[in-house]
């Protein structure tokens, strides 16, 4: 079955500094793993997603995550954080060969200082 | 830009009755979703749809819980005899098919029932 873990319900950081959210996950195929972000009164909205290929990938708002196997993590990272980035942040992982469930981590809330 | 949008945004109910969540998906998505956020806790999947018919569920959609798209646009969550326990966001989700894995999800609806 899959699982993902998510280090830090809450993580706070001063504007410009790095930002490096955890994820963990389990899985016993090869996973497809998101990101997820979710701003105040706002749906799911999908920040980056790994398949196959490219283990490093990058998605919007200048975030990026790497897919490594040997460690079963998949952390979000942006280097310069913005105010504009306060959100909560979900990790999600499917199956590679069914998509039709996702199984979320518990959340990271973003908080940006100025 | 498309999206997947719920009504209503927030829905208070009395213990014992039924409620209806609606959903809009994006129009030439083939499956459908719905997951729920008890508060604290991770989004959980409940249930997907595809081609009219429940193609997955999870141990928490029992009897209690039904889906039905009645009209080729609407995708609808129904609930019967609510439970305090049921108090949650739902979020419906929406993916075009194929080899396309993103799922669009929408802003939810918070559910709280008194």
């Amino acid at each position: 079955a899959q699982s993902v873990t998510q280090l830090g319900s809450h993580v706070s950081v001063s504007e410009g500094a790095l930002v490096l959210l955890r994820c963990n996950y389990s899985s016993s195929v090869p996973p497809y793993l998101f990101w997820y972000v979710q701003y105040p009164n706002q749906g799911l909205q999908l920040l980056l997603k790994y398949t196959t290929g490219a283990t490093l990938v990058k998605g919007i708002n200048g975030f990026e995550a790497e897919f490594k196997k040997s460690e079963t993590s998949f952390h979000l990272t942006k280097p310069s954080a913005h105010m504009s980035d306060a959100a909560e942040y979900f990790c999600a992982v499917s199956d590679s060969g069914n998509f039709n469930k996702f199984y979320f981590g518990s959340g990271t809330k973003l908080n940006v200082k100025p | 830009e498309p999206e997947v949008t719920q009504t209503p945004s927030h829905q208070v109910t009395q213990m014992g009755q039924e409620v209806i969540l609606r959903c809009v998906p994006i129009s030439n998505h083939l499956y459908f979703y719905w997951y729920r956020q008890i508060l604290g806790q991770k989004v959980e999947f409940l249930v997907s749809f595809y081609n009219n018919e429940i193609s997955e569920k999870s141990e928490i959609f029992d009897d209690q819980f039904s889906v039905e798209r009645p009209d080729g646009s609407n995708f609808t969550l129904k609930i019967r005899s609510t439970k305090l326990e049921d108090s949650a966001m739902y979020f419906c989700a929406s993916r075009r098919g194929g080899s396309n894995t993103e799922a669009f999800f929408g802003q939810g609806t918070r559910l709280t029932v008194v």
